[in-house]
This record gives C-alpha cells, structure tokens and sequence, in this order.
C-alpha cells in the first residue's frame, strides 16, 4: 500500500491528452514539493517534473504538472507512443521523515 | 558526463549481508544529496535512504531502518550502503540517484541499477 495514490493505468491515442493524479494527505502532497518521474521499460526512472510544475531541461512542454491541497496531477499533451511507460510521483512526507512514491500508473498508447 | 553507477548487487542468504557502492563521475557528490531507491521485479518505485549533502543527515524508509546503513565518503566520490540482516522481501534493482542539497530539485541523475537476491 503506497502513502500517494494513483491509478494502476491509463490509456489513450496518439494526439490525445491524458492526465494521471496523485492524491496524498497533510503530509506530504500537502505542504511538501511533488515530483514525477517516467520510467521507460527496462530502463531507470526519469526525472519528468520538479517543484510541482517545473521540468527539467529536455522535457518537452507537452508535459506539464500542477497541485491542489493534498492531490497532483500529470498532464501529457499531444500524446505520442514514445510517451508509453510507468509514471510515479513522489513527495517528502514530514510524518515518515522520507520520501514516498506513488505506486506507478501505466500509460498505455493505443 | 554526469553519471552514477551502482555495483556490489549478487546472491545473497538471508539474514547475510551486503555492500552496495554509487560512484559518481562528472560532478562533485559532496554538493549533492544522494537517495537509494529499489524496485522487486514487476513493482513500483520503493524510496530506501537519503544522505544529505553538507550536514550529512540520514534518512531511512520503516522498512530497512535499523538494518541498513548509508554513508558517503566525499574523497572517492562515493556513497554506500551497508545492507545487513537481508531478507527475501529486500530482492530487487537497487538505484542510487542524485538530488538537491534540501530535496528540493529531485532525483535528476540516477544510475543503471544493481541487483540484489536474497535467496537460499
């Protein structure tokens, strides 16, 4: 059971705009920064979002991130099949002085 | 280049053993915190333990702390973590990753990952 909370998957086609969420609680999601990383198969996770909304350089601005209280979300625009791959998001969590990740949402590209 | 790497993975018994290194090259590890995150085959990400840069504070996940340690010695470049009292639970690919001195920026450079098993 992972402390944030997302969808096990989500699908769309090519073009398509697609939207993973993150719910978490006081504290973490709540007064902390959130992250999301891609993990493309069988390679190492990405760094894809800091500080909520801001992406690294080299992560397209089809990518784009935002938060609300206590719930996050991934947004991906223009949906391209190189976009299929897991999607975890992560916070510092002040109760469990650590970080936690969300269990991973499957991003399936029909 | 900025890189990590990760080594020290292999078959280990339960209840043995384990060292696992992160050596970094292309940047200076002591202006950086480093993370330990692992993945059981077909899982999610699992946060495992922090060192921060500077002040040298440790983190540890509920599931590891009193039987993992992690340290850093700045002049190798280097990060380690001493896993002991393994347990089956404990098997995956273990990823050190780079972050921020305050975690602020997040995991932004990670390496390719080592293996361990824990297994009779």
């Amino acid at each position: 059971q992972s402390v944030l909370t997302q969808p096990p998957s989500a699908s769309g086609t090519p073009g398509q705009r697609v939207t993973i969420s993150c719910s978490g609680s006081s504290s973490n999601i709540g007064i902390n920064y959130l992250y999301w990383y891609q993990q493309l198969p069988g390679t190492a996770p990405k760094l894809l979002m800091y500080r909520n909304n801001q992406r690294p350089s080299g992560v397209p601005d089809r990518f784009s991130g935002s938060k609300s209280g206590t719930s996050a979300s991934l947004a991906i625009s223009g949906l391209r099949s190189e976009d299929e791959a897991d999607y975890y998001c992560a916070a510092w969590d002040d109760s469990l002085s650590g970080k936690v990740f969300g269990g991973g949402t499957k991003l399936t590209v029909l | 280049e900025v890189q990590l790497v990760e080594s020290g993975g292999g078959l280990v018994k339960p209840g043995g053993s384990q060292r696992l290194s992160c050596a970094a090259s292309g940047f200076s590890l002591s202006s950086y915190s480093i993370d330990w995150v692992r993945q059981a085959a077909g899982k999610g990400l699992e946060w495992v333990s922090s060192i921060r840069s500077r002040t040298t504070s440790v983190y540890y996940a509920d599931s590891v702390k009193g039987r993992f340690t992690i340290s850093r010695d700045n002049a190798k470049n280097s990060v380690y973590l001493q896993m002991n009292s393994l347990r089956a639970e404990d098997t995956g690919v273990y990823y050190c990753a780079r972050d921020s001195s305050y975690f602020e920026d997040g995991m932004d450079v990670w390496g390719q990952g080592t293996t361990v098993t824990v297994s009779s």
